[in-house]
């Protein structure tokens, strides 16, 4: 089944304790990005990566890394997790070519206290 | 940054009754889509809009890319329950830019 794996789902962290959220998928896909979600605010992106390698920032990336060493993975890294960045987070991917459709993973809810 | 303004924030409706919802922007784009968020889970999409114009169904939904490419609209016909979630509409292909979201309520 093609799918886009976030893990944890759920996770509660204190201020300046670093954290990973993984994301993996199964569909070759060549592009991989990361969103927040906030109430009123929709979905925006914080890092998008081409392919292998190869990342760029997107319209929120303060406060996060990223890395893509493998195709299938792409983890968003939290080096010292604030307040302001408890949100839900997505994974998607996509093909650089064809239909173009963006799939999300089922997303990671992260509180920061 | 380019922004897409989405109306209504929110719906309250009784099942059966049609939905509108519409989204624009003050950029002209080339491509427009509408994604549905159910509870607990990631968006998937409904429908690509790639052309000026272009009106595509899928279902009971129809969604058209406007003619001066700076809007959109999507219309679902006779709601039922499952139709519940959060709408969005957004732009561009693997960068999505996304609207605020719709959020559709229904009452049996």
């Amino acid at each position: 089944e093609a799918q886009v794996t976030q893990n944890p789902r759920y996770l509660i962290t204190v201020t300046g304790k670093k954290l990973t959220v993984t994301c993996s998928q199964n569909m070759n896909h060549e592009y991989m990005s990361w969103y927040r979600q906030d109430p009123g605010l929709g979905l925006r992106q914080i890092y998008y990566s081409m392919n292998v390698e190869v990342t760029d920032k997107g319209d929120v990336p303060e406060g996060y890394k990223v890395s893509r060493k493998e195709k299938r993975n792409f983890p968003l890294i939290l080096e010292s997790p604030s307040p302001n960045q408890t949100s839900l987070y997505f994974c998607a991917s996509s093909p650089l070519s064809g239909t173009l459709e963006a799939f999300f993973g089922q997303g990671t809810r992260l509180t920061v206290v | 940054g380019q922004q897409l303004n989405q109306s209504p924030q929110s719906m309250f409706i009784q099942e059966g009754e049609d939905v509108s919802m519409n989204c624009t922007s003050s950029s002209i784009f080339n491509t427009w889509l509408w994604y549905k968020q159910e509870p607990g889970e990631g968006p998937v999409l409904l429908i690509a809009l790639y052309k000026a114009g272009e009106l595509t169904s899928n279902g009971r939904l129809t969604a058209q890319f406007g003619i001066t490419r700076k809007d959109s609209f999507l219309n679902i016909s006779a709601s039922i329950p499952s139709d519940v979630g959060i709408y969005f509409c957004a732009r561009g292909a693997q960068k999505l830019v996304f609207g605020q979201g719709t959020r559709l309520t229904i009452n049996p």
